[in-house]
C-alpha cells in the first residue's frame, strides 16, 4: 500500500478563495482523521470520520470549514472563504479498529497551505 | 475531554547520550492506547512507540523505551544511545475507547555531536 496520500502537497491562494484539500485513507481502514499543525497551536483535531461518517466534528474552528468523506477512499477539507489565518500544515491519517483492538494511525505528509 | 501536555518545548542531548521526554494526560477512562510520533524536518508523523494502558509492562523499541505510570498518568519516552538522526519534534499522543486521537504539544530535540 502506498500509504495515506494527500494532495496538493503545497497550496498558495488568496484570502476570500475557497480551498480543497484532498485526501486518501490506507485501504481497509475505517478511521480518518484531519489535523491542522501550526507553531502556536500544535497538532489540532479537526474532524474524525468511522466508516465514512463523521463522529466529532468540534475541533472545527467555525463554519468556514468543511469535510466530508463521500466514500471509504476519498476525504476533502474544505475552506471557504479562506482568510491568512488559516495558513498551516494540514494532515490526514487513518487508521483500523477491529476486534477490539486498534492500529496506530498512519499520516500523510500534510499539505502545507499558504493563505495571502 | 482528554488531555495531553507535554511540557518540555525543548529538549538537547549529546551524541551517544540518554534523554528523557516528558508527557502527562488526563482521562477517566481506563483503557486507551498511547503513543510516541517523531516529526523530523520532512515534517513526516512516524510512530516512534506504543503502549495499551492494560499493559503493566512498559514497551521498548530498540534504542526506545516508555516509562508508563498508569496511576500518576504519565507516560514518558527514554531514547539511548541517542543519535543525530533522532533530532525531531517528538509528539504524545492518547487515544481512547472513542479512537479520538489527540496529541500534546510537542517538544524539539536537538542531538549536539
Amino acid at each position: 500500500d502506498a500509504g495515506v496520500i494527500q494532495s496538493p502537497r503545497h497550496e498558495v491562494t488568496e484570502m476570500g478563495q475557497e480551498v480543497t484539500l484532498r485526501c486518501k485513507p490506507i485501504s481497509g481502514h475505517d478511521y480518518l482523521f484531519w489535523y491542522r499543525q501550526t507553531m502556536m497551536r500544535g497538532l489540532e483535531l479537526l474532524i474524525y470520520f468511522n466508516n465514512n461518517v463523521p463522529i466529532d466534528d468540534s475541533g472545527m474552528p467555525e463554519d468556514r470549514f468543511s469535510a466530508k468523506m463521500p466514500n471509504a477512499s476519498f476525504s476533502t477539507l474544505k475552506i471557504q472563504p479562506s482568510e491568512p489565518r488559516d495558513s498551516a500544515v494540514y494532515f490526514c491519517a487513518s487508521s483500523l479498529r477491529t476486534g477490539g483492538w486498534s492500529t496506530e494511525a498512519f499520516f500523510g505528509q500534510g499539505t502545507r497551505l499558504t493563505v495571502v | 475531554a482528554q488531555t495531553v501536555t507535554q511540557s518540555q518545548p525543548e529538549m538537547s542531548v549529546q551524541e551517544a547520550e540518554t534523554v528523557t521526554l516528558s508527557c502527562t494526560y488526563d482521562t477517566s477512562e481506563s483503557d486507551y492506547y498511547l503513543f510516541w510520533y517523531k516529526q523530523p524536518p520532512s515534517r513526516q508523523m512516524i510512530l516512534v512507540i506504543r503502549q495499551e494502558a492494560y499493559k503493566q509492562q512498559n514497551a521498548t523499541e530498540n534504542r526506545f523505551s516508555v516509562n508508563f505510570q498508569k496511576a500518576a498518568k504519565s507516560f514518558s519516552l527514554k531514547i539511548s544511545d541517542s543519535q543525530l538522526g533522532d533530532a525531531a519534534m517528538y509528539f504524545c499522543a492518547f487515544q481512547g475507547g472513542s479512537e479520538k486521537l489527540v496529541f500534546g504539544k510537542g517538544t524539539k530535540l536537538t542531538v549536539n555531536p
